[in-house]
């Protein structure tokens, strides 16, 4: 079974530029959950989607955003790039949602912003 | 205002030893504790829970310990091996919130 992939794996970009990540969920699951990694935060909940829904939100300024397709396939995007949002993001992937230890990783997208 | 703490940027323990890897939380509401591993270049990979109304949940050479009076959860790993070096993270989940709230990570490295 082919596990959680997310493109790209790296990107570099400007301030005030915008980006799109990619994340393509396990097969068969249909929630899709967005972190930031940032030294000394730990991983930080940007959003969940479920059923191309967005079911739950974390405390992420409105330049951050998300959308879910039908098949379950999750974009996250950033506009108006600073500094600040060098992370890597990651993406989850569960059958149902955010429950306990049913949260499947991908390997994230390392962002960086000059 | 962090609501899960992991104190401890890194730890160095010797192979063979025990590792305990420590996290403080401040909601009592949460209704599971977790732990993650991370290795660089990877997502994390979920590693054992335990849920609010337990104290103790063991798998193999990982044991998690919950303090629920003083809001502490640990995971002891014993006898600790090179292969456990990684990023360890401990995450709390509660129903009415619905999502996963991690500490900042303790980076544990096992020396041989």
């Amino acid at each position: 079974k082919a596990g959680v992939t997310q493109t790209p794996r790296y990107l570099i970009k400007t301030r005030g530029q915008q980006v799109t990540l990619s994340c393509s969920p396990i097969s068969g699951h249909r929630s899709v959950s967005w972190y930031q990694q940032t030294p000394g935060q730990g991983l930080q909940f940007l959003f969940e989607y479920f059923s191309e829904t967005q079911r739950n939100k974390g405390n992420f300024p409105g330049r951050f955003s998300g959308r879910q397709f039908s098949n379950s396939r999750s974009e996250m995007n950033v506009s108006t790039l600073e500094l600040g949002d060098s992370a890597l993001y990651l993406c989850a992937s569960g059958r149902t949602g955010v429950v306990a230890d049913t949260q499947y990783f991908g390997p994230g997208t390392r962002l960086t912003v000059l | 205002d962090q609501q899960v703490k992991q104190n401890s940027p890194s730890l160095s323990v010797q192979e063979g030893r025990i590792s305990i890897l420590n996290c403080d939380y401040t909601n009592s509401m949460f209704d599971y504790f977790l732990w993650y591993k991370k290795y660089p270049a990877e997502g994390p990979t979920f590693l054992i829970s335990i849920s609010s109304i337990k104290d103790k949940n063991e798998d193999g050479r990982f044991t998690v310990f919950l303090n629920k009076s003083a809001k502490h959860l640990s995971l002891h790993i014993v006898p600790s091996q090179p292969g456990d070096s990684a990023v360890y993270f401990c995450a709390v989940f509660y129903n009415q919130g619905g999502k996963l709230i991690f500490g900042q990570g303790t980076e544990l490295s096992v020396k041989p």
